[in-house]
């Protein structure tokens, strides 16, 4: 999986904290995804991003959920007063992009939140 | 609404056989479809697509059959080896004849254990 770089690895909040995961494309890659796996579960889109640009957000939580891929830097995935819920293993994909071709989705490795 | 669907959650195999793992879709809008292996505490990692122009895409050892009409895609690994042991899953997207802003984000099925025993 190297290329599409998350962190922390591991990040624990108490209920009610903030936890903000990192994601950094691979190189030449100006398309990102997020997608959560719930313990025992496949992988669920959340959000597609663009630089500076949300393409698709119809897998984000209405609520205490946010995405940005700003022009400069990692594209960051928000979580507002967390709850226990939101435990679960977090992954960022890239893609060159390209609406016109199938390019596959890269995988970083990441991050797996736990809510005390 | 699971739209793609992995009814097998584990698969027991033998060193140097043949495995099949099989995946089912319901949106008939799908066009392009992958398989990802994955390693406990790891990302997914690519393995093999197929656009829904082929019905058969090979590499090495892997090779996906896609059959439009059944909605149906199979992952072969020939010969199998321990390392492969892994979950597999399969995803599917609309991809390039999509419209709006469906396009790219990936449908994964609930994975599929893989076991290749020496």
């Amino acid at each position: 999986n190297a290329g599409v770089m998350q962190n922390p690895r591991h990040l624990v909040r108490r209920r009610g904290q903030e936890a903000r995961l990192r994601c950094s494309p691979m190189k030449g890659h100006s398309h990102v995804y997020w997608y959560r796996q719930l313990p025992e579960e496949g992988l669920k889109f959340m959000v597609y991003l663009q630089k500076e640009n949300i393409i698709d957000e119809s897998g984000m939580p209405k609520e205490r959920f946010s995405a940005e891929f700003p022009k400069e830097g990692p594209s960051i995935l928000r979580i507002q007063q967390v709850v226990r819920g939101d435990s679960a293993a977090y992954f960022c994909a890239s893609s060159p992009g390209g609406r016109y071709s199938n390019q596959p989705q890269h995988f970083g490795d990441g991050t797996r939140l736990s809510i005390l | 609404d699971q739209q793609v669907k992995q009814n097998s959650p584990s698969l027991s195999v033998q060193e140097g056989r043949i495995s099949i793992l099989n995946c089912d879709y319901t949106n008939s809008m799908f066009d392009y479809f992958l398989w990802y292996k994955k390693y406990p505490a790891e990302g997914p990692t690519f393995l093999i697509s197929i656009s829904s122009i082929k019905d058969k895409n090979e590499d090495g050892r892997f090779t996906v059959f896609l059959n439009k009409s059944a909605k149906h895609l199979s992952l072969h690994i020939v010969p199998s080896q321990p390392g492969d042991s892994a979950v597999y899953f399969c995803a599917a997207s609309m991809g390039a004849n999509a419209g709006g802003t469906s396009y790219g984000k990936l449908t994964f099925g609930q994975g599929t254990i893989l076991t290749v025993h020496p």
